[in-house]
């Protein structure tokens, strides 16, 4: 079946550091991909998505690509920073649908 | 423009009690979802509405969970007879829902986190 998988968290890095959250998916047909965060106290919010194969996505410093052959769309960024701290949901939206598939989260905390 | 809203923003409940859980999408978004999130667990798919059309109820996990969308706009997730399984963060989300490259970007809510005792 259709499906998300991240990397169990929680990730704890100092700032300054490199980061990246691995996601892979498995679905049908060409789904778009997307990157969710949670701030703390917040609601989610989109940070970025990417909608066909090669395709990059990036916010605030963020970047994934889509990778189909690897099935993957790793989160990555150069260097973090405290408020980077968050839970960050990948996700998939199945081509042709409405629906969304999330993985469980991968909570990060950035220490100064 | 406001966001989504959500409310009750907590609500601690006894096992049995029925509870009802509301949002209010965005002005003009016809799409309107709701997720569960349980501690450790992604968001859980419960329920979809868009515009007229018959809600997708394929992911209520029990038919004590119902919801209803008044006027294509507020809608009302109720849980039945509430179990301890039940507690959880419930979430609501609103989309245009329209064509276009970004018609089914979603915009969330606080959630309500709910306790069941």
């Amino acid at each position: 079946g259709n499906s998300v998988t991240q990397m169990e968290g929680p990730v704890t890095l100092s700032e300054e550091a490199f980061l990246t959250i691995n996601c892979t998916y498995t679905a049908t047909g060409y789904p778009s991909l997307f990157w969710y965060v949670q701030y703390p106290g917040e609601g989610l919010q989109l940070l970025l998505k990417a909608t066909k194969a090669d395709d990059k996505g990036s916010n605030k410093g963020f970047e994934a690509t889509y990778r189909k052959e690897t099935t993957s769309f790793h989160l990555e960024k150069g260097s973090v920073q405290v408020s980077d701290s968050a839970v960050y949901f990948c996700a998939l939206r199945l081509s042709g649908t409405y629906k969304y598939i999330f993985g469980t989260g991968t909570r990060l905390k950035v220490l100064a | 423009g406001a966001g989504v809203s959500q409310s009750p923003s907590n609500k601690v409940t006894e096992k049995g009690k029925d509870v009802e859980l509301r949002c209010d999408p965005i002005s003009g978004h016809t799409a309107l979802y709701w997720y569960r999130q349980s501690l450790g667990q992604g968001l859980e798919f419960l329920i979809y509405f868009q515009g007229n059309s018959a809600p997708d109820k394929s992911g209520l996990p029990s038919d004590r969970f119902s919801a209803e969308r008044t006027g294509g706009s507020v809608s009302t997730l109720t849980i039945q007879r509430t179990q301890q399984e039940d507690s959880a963060v419930y979430l609501c989300a609103s989309s245009a829902g329209t064509s276009g490259s970004n018609s089914y970007e979603q915009y969330f809510g606080p959630g309500t986190r709910l306790t069941v005792t």
